[in-house]
Formats: structure tokens, sequence, C-alpha cells
């Protein structure tokens, strides 16, 4: 069966580092991946979408990576602040579903 | 515009009770979804209506119900609930299919005891 793994450790980084987040995924073939962010107690918030024909996708200080034979997508914060600390979520899908990571949790400290 | 609401926001419920988790969108999307959250495991499907009069079961659809009521709304339905099904469930649209972003409600907090 299809498996997602994400960084299992959560990450502590200083604010102004770049964060660097992983998603592996095995037995699947995903025309699509995403990322979410998740606060504590709210529903996750799209962040980036890239198709498995892109290798990389930008949005401000967010980049994203796809690549399909390491079966992998590396997700990165640039000049990160403490607002940045959250859940962060990876999600492959070929058609209506999506499947999640467990998620990363990530903690700038100031 | 209120995006995905879910109601209620948090129950408690005995096992072998009954109760209906309700999910509305504002945005016109086609597909809704349902998904329970648990530590550790990330969110898991459990149905979807991909558009309006259609509905599929997820990874994890044992114990529950859905009804696509028309296009704003998206119900689940727990028949008789179990320990196993305490979760925290997430109500999400999208315009169609997953090559678009999905739009998540607030959450509800189950507690079965």
């Amino acid at each position: 069966s299809q498996k997602i793994e994400q960084n299992s450790e959560a990450l502590n980084i200083q604010e102004g580092k770049t964060a660097t987040l992983t998603c592996n995924y095995t037995n699947y073939s995903p025309a699509y991946l995403q990322w979410y962010r998740q606060d504590p107690g709210r529903g996750p918030v799209f962040l980036l979408l890239i198709r498995e024909n892109e290798k990389e996708k930008r949005k401000e200080r967010l980049k994203v990576t796809f690549d399909t034979t390491l079966k992998q997508s590396l997700f990165h914060i640039t000049a990160s602040q403490p607002a940045d600390s959250a859940t962060y979520l990876c999600a492959l899908s070929n058609d209506y579903k999506l499947s999640f990571g467990a998620g990363t949790t990530v903690t700038v400290r100031a | 515009n209120a995006g995905v609401t879910q109601t209620p926001k948090f129950q408690v419920l005995k096992t072998g009770q009954s109760m209906t988790l309700q999910c509305a969108q504002d945005m016109n999307h086609n597909s809704m979804y349902w998904y329970r959250q648990d530590p550790g495991m990330g969110l898991r499907l459990i149905y979807y209506s991909a558009s309006e009069g259609t509905t599929d079961k997820g990874e994890v659809p044992n114990g529950y119900n859905v009804s696509r009521l028309n296009k704003r709304e998206f119900s689940l339905r727990l028949e008789s609930a179990a320990p196993s099904q305490t979760s925290v469930y997430f109500c999400a649209s999208s315009e169609a299919t997953a090559t678009y972003e999905q739009y998540f409600g607030p959450g509800t907090r189950l507690t079965v005891t």
C-alpha cells in the first residue's frame, strides 16, 4: 500500500534561517503534490501545489521541489520568522482524493 | 464569505449513540470531503463527494455514512458511535478534482466514551 513519510522529528530553527522539510513516498506515482500549513486547533490551509512535470515552485519565502525519480518533495521556508511556527503537511493525489503525511512541526525561535 | 463551516465544534457521545456532523461551503465548489485526524496519523479520508449527487468511500469509511444534501452541504453520520471514532473531524471542499487546493473547515472534536 502507498506510504507517505515526513520528517519524523520536530524542527527547531533560529529566526532568519531556512527550514527544510522532506516528504517521501512509496508505492505511489502521484500527479500532484500539495503542501498545507496547520495551526493548533485549526484546519489545514493550502500553501502550494506542484505538478509531476514541474521541478520547482516558489511563492514568496516558500519553495517546493518535486523529484519523481527519488519519490521525494522538499519544502523550504527561507528567512524564517516566529509566525512560521506551525505543522506542515504534504499531500499527494492523482484524482479527487488527497493522501496526507502525518506532518512536521516547525518551531522558529526569535 | 464564511468559507467552510462545521457544526458542532465539540461533541461528547456515549458508545452506541448516533449523531450527524454538518458541513456547508459557500464557494460554489463541486467536491466535498470528510477527513478524520488522529495524533501521529495525519488526515485520513472517510468519504468524499466529487460532485452533487455522488458519494464514494475513502480510506476509512467503516462506521460512517454521508449525504450530499445539495451542492453546499455534505453531512457525516455516525450510526452507533464507538470509542475508536474519537477524533477530530474535518470537512473540506475544492473546486473540482485534487488538482485544486482544498479548503478546510475548523473541525469538530468528537469524544466517544
